[in-house]
């Protein structure tokens, strides 16, 4: 069965950096678009970045450009999410979630998040 | 970017109630929309994708319809097990979720 499970976050202070993990099985992890949705506490979904299924396009929303970077290592199964110069407004936990396309698409599958706190 | 504006913020209803949710689209996408159901703690769950697919293993006391720019999620029969957040979301560019409605069972 699908799964996607989530690691790396943490309590961390503004400005420094931190990666987050995607370990995906259960399907053909390179055949597939992924995303990075983030959740602030008590909030509603803020859809981060895109990666289709082969690296070869990436997306962001306004409020991580140029700050955060999507990536995917297919011969592992894996997904990232690297995030520099954190600010407090990034407190959220963070969910990897399937498309069930190549590009992109709605989410099938989501995993459990990782909840990353910035905070001094 | 596209915006959608669900309506209502929240709404309690009894069960075995018709509830209707209404998300609206800042512009055209199309039936590129799906919603989603949400519980404390937990992941999102897919409900419906392409405005109006029902995803495999949903209850069909729910429902999707509407294209352009104004689309509902509909549950027929209100059960106790439908309490959370429901959030709407475009996929026709990246994507953006709608705000969340959340339902409480009288």
């Amino acid at each position: 069965q699908v799964q996607l499970v989530e690691s790396g976050g943490g309590v961390v202070q503004p400005g420094t950096s931190l990666r987050l993990s995607c370990a995906a099985s259960g399907f053909t992890f390179s055949s597939y678009g992924m995303h990075w949705v983030r959740q602030a506490p008590g909030k509603g979904l803020e859809w981060v970045a895109l990666i289709w299924y082969d690296a070869s396009n990436t997306y962001y929303a306004d409020s991580v450009k140029g700050r955060f970077t999507i990536s995917r290592d297919n011969s592992k199964n894996m997904l990232y999410l690297q995030m520099n110069s954190l600010r407090a407004d990034d407190t959220a936990l963070y969910y990897c979630a399937k498309t069930p396309v190549a590009s992109n698409s709605y989410a099938d599958f989501w995993g459990q998040g990782t909840l990353v706190t910035v905070s001094s | 970017d596209i915006q959608m504006t669900q309506s209502p913020s929240t709404l309690s209803a009894s069960v075995g109630d018709r509830v209707t949710i209404t998300c609206r689209a800042s512009q055209s996408v199309s039936t590129w929309v799906a919603w989603y159901q949400q519980k404390p703690g937990k992941a999102p769950k897919l409900l419906i994708y392409m405005a109006s697919s029902l995803e495999s293993g949903v209850p069909s006391r729910f429902s999707g319809s509407g294209s352009e720019t104004e689309f509902t999620l509909s549950i027929s029969s209100l059960q106790p097990d439908d309490f959370g957040t429901y959030y709407c979301q475009q996929y026709v560019k990246h994507w953006t979720f709608g705000q969340g409605t959340k339902v409480e069972i009288k």
